[in-house]
């Protein structure tokens, strides 16, 4: 059974570009996370989506950040325009349905990089 | 507001050694306790996991942790530290008042001298 999978595992991106992180949960899991860890930090709640929905999405900073979990597909963080501030790393965590979805698996994470 | 704290921001113990890294937290109700371990540039592994019942769990890799209520606490222990330990643990809490999210402590940093 393949655990989380996000994709690219390194990004970099120049002031001003978009970053698309995507993230593949496990099979039969149908809740996603988004989570971020700056640097010499624990990890931050940003998203969290099943299919077609955003849950909550208390964590995610008001502008530039978006993100969707389609009905088929990967589930999507989309950074406009980054800044310098984001660079991070970024991780997502699946969880199976019903009262077992606080035990959440992570994905290896994608670093981005803003120069 | 919850919180997460570990008080230990970097612990270094020799190999063969026990461990004991700390973590507490505030919330109002039973939580749901975790403890991930991170390799550097890896991902999060989960390393075991509260959410009822005997409050001594056992995880992997030889590690195990304890719920205490009285002290809102949730440490992690190993009886002998391997130099594979060496690494970033970080404790999690969940819990149902404040959504499906978990929140993290900062982490410690484990290091193992041989």
């Amino acid at each position: 059974n393949a655990g989380v999978m996000q994709n690219p595992r390194h990004l970099v991106r120049r002031r001003g570009q978009e970053a698309r992180l995507r993230c593949s949960p496990m099979k039969g899991h149908s809740h996603v996370y988004w989570y971020r860890q700056l640097p010499e930090e624990g990890l931050k709640f940003m998203v969290y989506l099943q299919k077609e929905n955003i849950i909550d999405e208390s964590g995610m900073p008001k502008e530039r950040f978006s993100a969707e979990f389609p009905k088929e597909g990967p589930s999507i963080l989309r950074i406009q325009q980054v800044v310098r501030g984001d660079s991070a790393a970024y991780f997502c965590a699946s969880s199976p349905p019903s009262r077992e979805r606080y035990e959440q698996y992570f994905g290896p994470g994608t670093r981005l990089t803003v120069t | 507001a919850q919180s997460v704290t570990q008080p230990d921001i970097h612990i270094t113990v020799s190999e063969g050694a026990s461990l004991e890294l700390r973590c507490n937290y505030s919330y109002g109700a039973t939580p749901y306790l975790f403890w991930y371990v991170q390799s550097p540039g890896q991902g999060l592994q989960l390393l075991l996991k509260y959410f009822s019942g005997d409050t001594l769990v056992q995880g992997i890799k030889g590690f195990e942790a304890e719920f205490k209520r009285s002290q809102s606490s949730f440490n992690l222990r190993k009886p002998s530290v391997h130099w594979s330990d060496a690494a970033e643990y970080f404790c999690a809490v969940g819990a149902k008042e404040y959504g499906n999210k978990l929140v993290f402590g900062a982490g410690t940093i484990l290091r193992v001298k041989s």
